[in-house]
């Protein structure tokens, strides 16, 4: 969806690398999302943002930090890559008026050497 | 977040109507029934969402019976193009933070 965008598409890094993945959206929507995405298994959710004010954990939050610098943007920060966090890596936004619905961007292919 | 069951695989042949079950036993009264399709390397995209009986757009049709403890996405005749994961989620429409995808249904199209 052109509506929401992730730079860069594909990175690779070495191990100790601090990276930043960035999402911008011109949707409008106050919710944003960060997801992981490993080959053949389904979407795990990072961290999540209901409005710029507000950060929450998601399930697999250990080793990734974020910032929501404006309503339309939100950013995934690797402190220092690890191998493991090699995978395909999504961003969302949401309306609840919508009916919640989640919106998704292109995907960012990371990869740790 | 009720969890959702649904089958690994799917094969078909184009032209064919394609029906995925979905149980989702622990369902809420305030929970709904979405249902995502990805494409390889692609961001999940929404097909479809209801609530109960029947709902109809222009790709799909979402049953869910009167219990509400299961679903079924019916895609009517498939093509190549229909090769892709679905993925049925179920959650309040209001507040579905901790979204789970699970694993999804992988579905081929077989010409």
């Amino acid at each position: 969806d052109a509506d929401v965008t992730q730079t860069p598409r594909n990175r690779i890094t070495k191990t100790g690398k601090r990276i930043m993945l960035e999402c911008s959206q011109t949707k409008g929507h106050d919710r944003m999302y960060w997801y992981r995405q490993d080959p053949g298994l389904g979407l795990r959710l990072i961290y999540y943002s209901f409005d710029v004010k507000d950060i929450n954990k998601g399930e697999i939050s250990d080793g990734y930090s974020v910032s929501r610098q404006a309503q339309a943007k939100f950013s995934l920060s690797l402190e220092s890559a690890i191998p493991n966090q090699t995978a395909l890596y999504f961003c969302a936004t949401s309306d609840p008026g919508e009916t919640d619905t989640q919106y998704f961007g292109p995907g960012t292919r990371l990869t740790v050497l | 977040l009720a969890k959702t069951t649904q089958p690994i695989s799917m094969d078909s042949y184009e032209g064919q109507e394609v029906n995925i079950t979905c149980s989702h036993n622990n369902i809420a009264t305030n929970d709904y029934i979405t249902w995502y399709q990805q494409f390889p390397s692609q961001g999940p995209r929404f097909i479809i969402q209801g609530y109960k009986t029947k709902v109809t757009n222009e790709v799909a049709s979402l049953f869910i019976p009167a219990d509400r403890k299961s679903s079924t996405l019916s895609l009517p005749r498939v093509s190549l193009s229909d090769t892709a994961v679905y993925y049925c989620l179920v959650g309040p429409n209001f507040g579905n933070e901790k979204l789970t995808f699970g694993t999804g249904t992988r579905l081929t199209i077989i010409p």
